[in-house]
């Protein structure tokens, strides 16, 4: 399967200020998708990021909050901008190698603690 | 609209016993299906997934899994459970290119 390289894997940062995370894969990819994982809650997604196109936002999730980059195909940024301690959760990001390698991966996660 | 119900929030099996893990889906079609776990501070494994084909597939670590069409269920089970799969379990869907989405986890206790 692939290999994501996500990171940070975990910080803490302080109220107001903005994380960016990272995420590459280790093959070309069309479709990256951004989760969120509260504590002790179940994965939400975020967004889907397509290359050369604007990320595509869930319900409850906007761009100015959560901007998006996809500048190639092995690689995606999410930034948490203007944080506050309820967007303490572990962010994950994800591939869909269905069509390659047959199924989805996901990143080792960035465990994101607001203070 | 697409949902993954995984009704057990919380299941304790004795290590040796067998072990089920229910998920239902609720889509108009047939989804890709998947199992994950998440151990404690850990990232997701896929444990195994069904896209088509035989309705029983395999997985790591001894877990296997049955899609039935008829009942929209993707239950997961495994015949004589360990203490190291106590763990957070999650089913997932997703249809075509389209984004997975996962139920709520079921947290798995095994007793000694």
């Amino acid at each position: 399967s692939a290999v994501i390289s996500q990171k940070p894997s975990r910080d803490i940062c302080q109220r107001g200020t903005s994380l960016t995370i990272q995420c590459q894969v280790d093959s070309q990819v069309t479709m990256m998708f951004w989760y969120r994982q509260q504590p002790g809650q179940s994965l939400t997604l975020i967004a889907t990021a397509n290359q050369g196109s604007e990320a595509t936002y869930e319900s409850g999730f906007v761009i100015d909050k959560f901007p998006i980059s996809r500048p190639n195909l092995t690689f995606s940024t999410l930034t948490v901008s203007n944080m506050s301690p309820e967007d303490s959760s572990i962010y994950l990001c994800s591939v869909d190698l269905r069509g390659a390698r047959g199924g989805y991966t996901f990143g080792s996660g960035t465990r994101l603690t607001v203070v | 609209a697409q949902s993954v119900t995984q009704p057990d929030i919380h299941i304790t099996v004795s290590e040796g016993a067998s072990l089920e893990l229910r998920c239902n889906y609720s889509y108009g079609a047939t989804p890709y299906l998947f199992w994950y776990v998440q151990s404690p501070g850990q990232g997701l494994q896929l444990l195994l997934k069904y896209f088509s084909g035989d309705t029983l597939v395999q997985g790591i670590k001894g877990f296997e899994a049955e899609f039935k069409r008829s009942q929209s269920s993707f239950n997961l089970r495994k015949p004589s459970v360990h203490w190291s799969d106590a763990a957070e379990y999650f089913c997932a869907v997703a249809y075509n290119n389209n984004d997975m989405r996962f139920g709520a986890g079921t947290r798995l206790t095994v007793k000694p």
